[in-house]
């Protein structure tokens, strides 16, 4: 079965630092991996995904990358902001649907 | 990327009672999915729902007490029912697979609170 697990849980950091999340997962059968992030008492927004070919996924300050042999991901945010606080959840895809971690909350302080 | 809207947003309920949440999406899926969000928690899969097809439940989750149905391309709806306290959480529809996309896209979410 399954299983994601993310580090940290939480993470408190000031505006303008570059910090990394992390993601593992116990099987490496993967078809991709997707970072998203959830708002509070919100639903979830998609922020990456990557496919299990590929090693790495950009999109503006966020970059996520892929070790799908030793299942492990990391979601790098440079040059934080008070905007990007909020809880990051990954999740893997292989022959069921969607498995989540239980997320690293992220605060970003001004 | 999908728009997906959900309702009700929020409700109270009442121990006992049911409640029917509505999904709808702005392109045709063939899979939609049904998550809950516990307090604390991370999402867990209830289940896929396929048009013209009988809903399949994770493990954990039966039909009599999540029928779900799904009577079309754009639509879905979970029925929390007999609900109690237990049941209180974030229900959430998600579907992929649009513009031949794998990228999962996620409805608002409906907050359920059980007295």
């Amino acid at each position: 079965k399954q299983e994601v697990t993310q580090i940290p849980a939480a993470l408190s950091v000031p505006e303008g630092e570059n910090l990394v999340l992390n993601c593992s997962f116990t099987d490496s059968a993967i078809y991709n991996l997707q970072w998203f992030r959830q708002d509070p008492g919100k639903g979830l927004t998609s922020l990456l995904l990557i496919q299990s070919s590929q090693r790495e996924q950009t999109s503006g300050r966020l970059n996520a990358s892929l070790d799908k042999s030793s299942g492990r991901s990391t979601l790098y945010i440079a040059a934080s902001q008070p905007g990007d606080s909020a809880t990051y959840l990954c999740a893997v895809r292989g022959n069921t649907p969607l498995v989540f971690g239980k997320g690293t909350r992220l605060s970003v302080i001004a | 990327s999908a728009v997906i809207s959900q309702k009700p947003s929020r409700d109270i309920c009442q121990r006992g009672t049911s409640l029917t949440i509505q999904c709808q999406v702005d392109s045709q899926v063939t899979m939609m999915f049904w998550y809950r969000q516990q307090p604390g928690q991370s999402l867990t899969l209830i289940a896929t729902a396929n048009q013209g097809s009988e809903a399949t439940y994770e493990s954990g989750f039966v039909i009599d007490k999540f029928p779900i149905s799904r009577p079309n391309l754009t639509f879905s709806t979970l029925t929390v029912s007999n609900m109690s306290p237990e049941d209180s959480s974030i229900y959430l529809c998600s579907v992929d697979g649009i513009a031949a996309s794998d990228t999962q896209y996620f409805g608002p979410g409906t907050r359920l609170t059980v007295l």
